[in-house]
Order: structure tokens, then C-alpha cells, then sequence
């Protein structure tokens, strides 16, 4: 089973900050918070991972609590091309178990 | 290089038929993994290789369902007798470090 919680939908508007969060609160020490997202009708794309710093690349930014128990992705300024399934799993780098994600919608 | 293919994109078949689907991974990743994935879920793991050797599988892999790796390279899942519950995407993905790089999927339809 995932070991994940998200909403199962968000909005945001074009042009906005999208702020998508994510609870992993029984994370171990070693697993990595891994990002990804499903356009309808393809296959998953990786976004972004991290340990325990915040992270940023050309797509998102990853900030994950001190704690580890929590994260959020930003994507920085929303377009109607990131409308997707965004996926929050924890893991090592073997197998990934996915949960149900959040769908995102955003709206011109 | 073009990313992970997967062929064929669509296979329409009969309960009870064999199928059977390929994937060609990135050049040069050693892990291969397929997933399967129904309407309105995320993908469930189903195995992955490393290199040629067949690592994991779920127990959601019935003695029905068969992959292999045979040289490292691209790999096969072959599911026999199938039934209409088969009826799904299956994923295939690659890699050599810590992203998972997806193919578009084969998607099947069991009648």
C-alpha cells in the first residue's frame, strides 16, 4: 500500500503558484520523497526527489519539512499543460508504490 | 535515443488468449520494471529486473502472467489465459539511477 496521503484534487489558475501537498508521516530515515506526474493517457514522468533538503529544477520545487513527515511540490507558475495526476511516493531507489495522487486541474 | 517504447500500443483480445507485450528499455539502464494500471488508480508494481535477473515480483503477478529479460535488454510480459480483469494499462520503465522513466503504455482490452 502507498504510504502516502494527498488530496484527491486541486485547482489552481493559470499563471499561479500550484502548491501540492503531500503527508508521509511514518518515513524512514532512508527513503526519498520522489514526484511524479501522469498526463492523461500517457505514461508517469518524473518531476523531482529529495532526502531531507528543499530541492529546485526546471519543472517544480520540493520543500520538505524538517521533520520529514511532510512536502510540497511547486510548480512556480501553473500552465494548463501541467493539468495532471501528480504522485507523492516514498521510497528507497528500487520499486515505487504509487497511491491514487492528486489530480490538478488548472484553469485558464 | 527516443525514451522507453512499448509495443503494441493497443491489443484487443479474447478471454482465454495469450498476449503477449514487449518493452524496449533507455539505452545503457540496467533496471526494467512493469506496472500495470486500471482506470482511476495509480500504477501498481508488478516486477523489475536487474540486468537479466528478475529481482521482485508482486503477488498480484498470478503464474498466469510471465516476464523476462533475456539478454539485458528489452523485455517481455506475457500473460496466459487471459481474463477480462486483465484489462488494463501496462507500464513499463527504465532507469539507471533514481528516476523512473516511463513508456506510454500498452494498453489491453480483454472481451
Amino acid at each position: 500500500d502507498a504510504k502516502t496521503t494527498q488530496p484527491p484534487s486541486m485547482d489552481c489558475a493559470e499563471g499561479r503558484a500550484a502548491n501540492l501537498p503531500c503527508n508521509h508521516s511514518t518515513i524512514s530515515g532512508n527513503e526519498y520523497v520522489y514526484w511524479y506526474r501522469q498526463i492523461h493517457s500517457q505514461g508517469p514522468q518524473y518531476i523531482i526527489h529529495g532526502l531531507k533538503n528543499n530541492e529546485t529544477n526546471e519543472m517544480a520545487s520540493l520543500i520538505i519539512t524538517e521533520d520529514r513527515k511532510s512536502s510540497t511540490l511547486i510548480l512556480p507558475h501553473a500552465t494548463l499543460r501541467d493539468t495532471a495526476v501528480y504522485y507523492c511516493i516514498t521510497g528507497g531507489s528500487e520499486k515505487l508504490v504509487f497511491g491514487k495522487g492528486t489530480k490538478l486541474t488548472v484553469n485558464p | 535515443d527516443t525514451g522507453v517504447s512499448q509495443n503494441p500500443r493497443h491489443k484487443i483480445t479474447k478471454r482465454g488468449q495469450n498476449v503477449t507485450f514487449r518493452c524496449d528499455p533507455i539505452s545503457e539502464h540496467n533496471r526494467l520494471y512493469w506496472y500495470r494500471q486500471t482506470l482511476g488508480q495509480g500504477p501498481e508494481f508488478l516486477t523489475y529486473f536487474q540486468n537479466e535477473a528478475q529481482l521482485e515480483k508482486s503477488r498480484l503477478l498470478s503464474d498466469r502472467f510471465s516476464a523476462e529479460r533475456p539478454k539485458g535488454s528489452f523485455s517481455t510480459l506475457e500473460i496466459q489465459r487471459t481474463e477480462q480483469g486483465d484489462s488494463a494499462m501496462y507500464l513499463c520503465a527504465s532507469t539507471s539511477t533514481w528516476a523512473l522513466y516511463f513508456g506510454p503504455g500498452t494498453r489491453l482490452l480483454v472481451l
